[in-house]
């Protein structure tokens, strides 16, 4: 079991540039949660799927993000513009009954 | 709003000693509570985990307490090691399809 992983690993692009972040869920499960970490709002969840179908985006701060799923094995988190305050640790997760399992994160930084 | 309501923010134990990390909702529909712990660099990473319909789950040195009346849910460590030195959050859950966060808890475990 590889576990969730998400790519890159850390990200530092200027203010105005697009960001893609990749996650691949762990084979076999069935829901997928984009959370975005920082030290003033702890873990929020941004969007999650079920079976690659977006069930609630209503986590989702503005139109500059976006979240796609085209397949059971990859999604990606968008950020189009991106501003400094987007600077935060973005983590995926995946589940398959109960436990969610997270990937190590993407650390973004934006100037 | 915050859905789970955690505390203390950071705790400072001597190695040897208990942890005890708190945790608080509102929800009465919520069906499942896990802990996760979080290390530097790391994803959040399932701890342990209980359910609505018991009052206290035990895995090694780590306990759950759960009062369903006064929806109130902690963790405890017993004989806490610098090894447990991490972030702790608490969550909750409906039909482990949201999960809501708590904010937080770094243990620090002093030699």
């Amino acid at each position: 079991d590889a576990g969730v992983i998400q790519s890159p690993r850390h990200e530092v692009t200027e203010m105005g540039q697009e960001v893609t972040l990749r996650c691949k869920p762990i084979s076999g499960h069935n829901s997928l949660f984009w959370y975005r970490q920082t030290m003033m709002r702890g873990l929020e969840l941004l969007i999650y799927f079920n079976n690659n179908v977006p069930i609630d985006d209503s986590g989702m701060p503005e139109d500059r993000f976006s979240a796609k799923m085209p397949n059971a094995s990859f999604s990606t988190l968008k950020i189009q513009p991106s501003e400094p305050r987007d600077s935060a640790v973005y983590f995926c997760a995946s589940r398959e009954n109960s436990p969610l399992h997270f990937g190590n994160g993407t650390r973004l930084t934006v100037t | 709003q915050q859905q789970v309501k955690q505390s203390p923010q950071s705790l400072i134990v001597q190695k040897g000693g208990i942890s005890i990390i708190n945790c608080a909702y509102e929800n009465t529909a919520f069906d499942y509570f896990p802990w996760y712990q979080q290390f530097p660099g790391k994803g959040p990473a399932l701890l342990i985990a209980i359910r609505p319909d018991v009052s206290e789950k035990k895995e090694g040195r780590f306990t759950i307490s759960f009062n369903k009346s006064a929806k109130q849910f902690s963790l405890h460590i017993m004989d806490s090691q610098p090894g447990d030195s991490a972030t702790y959050f608490c969550a909750a859950s409906i039909n482990s399809n949201q999960f809501y966060f708590g904010t937080g808890t770094s243990l620090t475990v002093i030699p």
